[in-house]
């Protein structure tokens, strides 16, 4: 009953370094989803992927570049680590069909620092 | 673009009910959700409603929308101390991808 798992859980970087986040779900979803959580900011998206082999940019995509390996899994990279990615990461995923009640399914985050 | 706002703290004593408000501006909106993150851990979706309904009751959830005035509401009947969370309201429009957006959540902290 894993549902969309993420690693690492946590993780602290310096400036400068680079990391990959992992994301893989097996819920056979179409569409997946990058947010990242900041305080009395909500989640603000920043990539999305609506079906296998296609990505696009959300709200906050600067700094961060993603791929869609395969239907399961979505990772996210971080080229070049900066104070202001310090935050809470969060992957979900949903159905993906048109016109359908799509409700977005997490995993449980993954905590960076970067100092 | 669409937006969603929600107060961001909300105290209530053991055994009251709570009310967690939520207002939306996309007038295409077709389905809106609440979620609950407890500390640590990712949202988990809790109930959502059809936006051609008024209301919706699951157990101790009671979710009104007012469609005119784009304002959503759950009601938590007989809150308990695990209900302590942060509670966010999302809406997604009609049609294709549909891009969900999120409020910036409310903070219910039960007293005992």
């Amino acid at each position: 009953n894993a549902g969309v798992t993420q690693t690492p859980k946590f993780q602290v970087l310096k400036t400068g370094q680079s990391m990959t986040l992992q994301c893989a779900q097996d819920m056979n979803h179409n569409s997946m989803y990058w947010y990242r959580q900041d305080p009395g900011m909500g989640l603000r998206l920043i990539y999305y992927s609506a079906s296998e082999g296609t990505t696009d940019k959300g709200e906050v995509p600067n700094g961060y570049n993603v791929s869609r390996l395969n239907k399961r899994e979505f990772s996210l990279r971080l080229e070049s680590a900066a104070p202001s990615q310090t935050s809470v990461y969060f992957c979900a995923s949903s159905v993906g069909r048109f016109n359908s009640n799509q409700p977005q399914h997490f995993g449980d985050g993954t905590r960076l620092s970067i100092l | 673009g669409e937006d969603v706002e929600q107060s961001l703290f909300l105290s209530v004593r053991e055994g009251d009910s709570s009310v967690i408000n939520c207002t939306y501006t996309d007038s295409s909106s077709t389905y809106l959700y609440w979620y609950k993150q407890e500390p640590g851990a990712g949202l988990q979706l809790l109930t959502y409603i059809f936006s051609n309904m008024d209301m919706k009751q699951d157990q101790r959830l009671t979710v009104l929308l007012n469609k005119k005035d784009k304002h959503l509401s759950l009601r938590i009947a007989d809150t308990q101390t695990g209900d302590s969370a942060i509670y966010f309201c999302a809406e997604t429009g009609s049609g294709g991808y549909q891009k969900v957006t999120f409020g910036t959540g409310t903070k219910l902290q039960v007293i005992p």
